[in-house]
């Protein structure tokens, strides 16, 4: 199994400025994904992080608000940009291996990073 | 667009008590996934269902998984309070490996 580490757990935040967060992996993995989830609310998908070049959005999610990293195979970073109130959620790092027949069917996610924005 | 509907919403059910989340989907999928989510906590996989007619138990819970009609079910069988916990389906969406996920089910169960 992969074990992800995301930084920071939690953080506070004022309006107007910009979090990153790192999602780290104890194994080099496929695909690495991002999802917010929003309080009481389900999961969604913001994009697909793509090594080496720029991150896949889904609708509603664009790369000026949500940049997105991933410099290789077990590293990936999220930053929050120009934060407002509505930003506050949970953001979760997200990986599958698809390329290990055993594993490619199971995705782990991260502990996540609670953002409260003020 | 593929659509992940999940109900019901929310459950609060008694101790030794069965009951059924179901989890739709409006596309062909053939991979299913549920996770459990403790309040405060990240998401925990508790099955994931690969062909039309799968079955999987663990513990008190057993998924099941129709393509056909689109329909997963999680039964929980003798609630204990211990199952307490918001459950999500999710279907793989296309060959992406991206995955959308149902509202949720937040089960509450009594003494």
């Amino acid at each position: 199994s992969a074990v992800i580490s995301q930084k920071p757990s939690r953080d506070i935040c004022q309006r107007g400025t910009s979090l990153t967060i790192q999602c780290q992996v104890d194994s080099q993995v496929t695909m690495m994904f991002w999802y917010r989830q929003q309080p009481g609310q389900s999961l969604t998908l913001i994009a697909t992080a793509n090594q080496g070049s720029e991150a896949t959005y889904e609708s509603g999610f664009v790369i000026d608000k949500f940049p997105i990293s991933r410099p290789n195979l077990t590293f990936s970073t999220l930053t929050v940009s120009n934060m407002s109130p509505e930003d506050s959620s949970i953001y979760l790092c997200s990986v599958r291996t698809t390329t290990n027949l055993l594993a490619k069917n199971i995705q782990y996610f991260g502990a996540g990073t609670r953002l409260s924005v003020l | 667009e593929l659509k992940v509907e999940q109900n019901p919403l929310f459950l609060s059910m008694q101790e030794g008590k069965n009951y059924t989340i179901y989890c739709n989907y409006s596309t062909t999928s053939d991979r299913l996934y549920w996770y459990r989510q403790d309040p405060g906590k990240s998401l925990e996989s508790l099955f994931v269902l690969l062909s039309n007619g799968a079955v999987k138990q663990e513990g008190r819970l057993m998924a099941s998984l129709d393509t056909k009609a689109r329909l997963s079910t999680l039964h929980i069988t003798a609630a204990v309070h211990d199952l307490s916990a918001t459950y999500f389906c999710a279907v793989d969406m296309d060959s992406s490996y991206k995955l959308i996920f149902g509202s949720g089910t937040r089960l509450l169960v009594r003494p």
